[in-house]
């Protein structure tokens, strides 16, 4: 395992209110990845870093923002939570481009009130 | 764009049978899939990738293939048992290397 961990867990938000979602990886993997996870939806993905500071969107990018400092460190925020927004958000990374499996964190549930 | 489609979306087994997961994407210009595990609240665990070149992958009682020509991929799961019981989700990996498009997931019950 690429030794991925989310913060925080769980996390309860009120409306309009900005939360950032971290996602640390230890096995120094190129690509990292957010994802959201919906009934009816499924996995669909947000934004997606190639290297430091180099980041790209998803499907589902509005709303959201990253950042990727460190190779390490892939930071997911919403700038103003929306109960839209309410999900169970996982980060997943991959060693680059081609036969390489992904791996995923163990999630964060987010819930905006 | 994209879809995958998994079938069926719920099974309910008795322990020990054989039973096959199937997984059919609109576009079939993929360059690998992989088969992922997920218990309830929990993370997505990789089970099987096959690769560009392969066409089929194994590991202990699972077996997936993966047929490009008409974007389809099965999950074989051999004499199940109740630990099996988990959300399973097919993912294939766009010609592009960017995009990672998932199916909603087969969700299985096998029963003691």
């Amino acid at each position: 395992d690429a030794g991925i961990t989310q913060s925080p867990r769980h996390k309860v938000t009120e409306t309009g209110t900005p939360v950032t979602l971290r996602c640390h990886q230890t096995e120094n993997h190129r690509y990292m990845y957010w994802y959201r996870q919906d009934p009816g939806h499924g996995l669909r993905l947000i934004h997606y870093s190639y290297g430091v500071k180099d980041t790209d969107k998803g499907e589902v990018s509005d709303g959201y923002s990253v950042s990727r400092s460190k190779t390490e460190d892939f930071l997911l925020t919403l700038e103003s939570a929306t109960s839209s927004q309410t999900s169970v958000y996982f980060c997943a990374c991959n060693r680059g481009q081609g036969n390489y499996g992904y791996t995923f964190g163990s999630g964060t549930r987010l819930t905006v009130v | 764009k994209q879809e995958v489609t998994q079938i069926p979306a719920a099974l309910s087994v008795p322990e020990g049978e054989n039973l096959v997961l199937n997984c059919s994407f609109t576009d079939s210009a993929i360059y690998n899939l992989q088969w992922f595990r997920q218990d309830p609240g929990k993370g997505l665990t990789s089970l099987l990738l096959i690769q560009s070149s392969q066409r089929e992958q194994t590991s202990g009682r699972l077996n997936a293939s993966l047929d490009k020509s008409s974007g389809r991929s099965t999950l074989y799961i051999a004499a199940s048992q109740p630990g099996d019981s988990a959300t399973y989700l097919c993912a294939g990996l766009e010609t592009s290397g960017s995009r990672l498009t998932f199916g909603e997931g087969t969700q299985l019950t096998v029963n003691p």
